[in-house]
């Protein structure tokens, strides 16, 4: 069964520390990686990865991934208080009717503190 | 606004009875989504809709809830004799048929069974 790993769970930064979030994942026919970024409500779409070891980027986020390795980091530097939400990472399998369908690691709660 | 929009945002209801939820996607979006989250964990997969078309079901789809789409726009997840595992926040979500598209998620519902 398809499997996806967020690491750490919980993480609790002061404002301006860079952060590092972690994903792994085991899937049969792998097409995408997606993260994104829960506040309250709706996941909001930050990244979808598809090549190994191009960066994507956005702002103070960036993120890579590891085809070989089966992983992916996201990075967040000079954290901000408006940062804090629950990062989930999600994986895409390729082919037949599952096309599209996410399946999410448990997610990484990131708390900063001022 | 033209994002995913969920009707109710809160639903309480108690052990037993049958609620119904509805979803209204982005208007050009074909594919449609119902996921679940519980605290601390990330969405799970529940089914999805190509047009008016349902195409996957999970396995953690029981018999008691069903989903529709009937002309192809809205959808509705309805659970019958709610139980209090069913407690969770669903999910919708959608896209175009493409391959390199994200899936947009609405609010959700937040379901309490008592």
């Amino acid at each position: 069964e398809d499997k996806v790993v967020q690491s750490p769970l919980s993480l609790v930064v002061h404002e301006g520390d860079t952060v590092t979030l972690n994903c792994s994942y085991e899937v049969t026919n792998f097409r995408s990686l997606l993260w994104y970024k829960q506040e309250k409500k709706a996941p909001t779409f930050l990244f979808m990865l598809t090549s190994s070891g191009i960066e994507k980027k956005s702002g103070r986020l960036s993120s890579i991934l590891d085809k070989k390795e089966l992983f992916s980091i996201l990075n967040i530097t000079a954290t901000q208080t408006g940062d804090s939400a629950i990062y989930l990472c999600a994986v895409v399998e390729a082919g037949g009717t599952s096309y599209g369908k996410l399946t999410f690691g448990q997610g990484t709660i990131l708390t900063v503190h001022p | 606004d033209t994002g995913v929009s969920q009707d109710p945002r809160h639903k309480i209801t108690k052990r037993g009875q049958n609620v119904t939820f509805r979803c209204d996607p982005i208007s050009e979006h074909n594919r449609l989504y119902w996921y679940r989250q519980t605290l601390g964990q990330g969405p799970e997969f529940l089914t999805y809709f190509q047009n008016e078309a349902q195409l996957e079901k999970s396995r953690l789809l029981s018999d008691r809830f069903s989903a529709e789409r009937p002309k192809g726009s809205f959808s509705t997840l309805e659970i019958q004799r709610t139980e209090q595992g069913d407690s969770a926040m669903y999910l919708c979500a959608s896209s175009v048929r493409q391959i390199r598209s994200p899936l947009h998620f609405g609010n959700g519902t937040r379901l309490t069974v008592t």
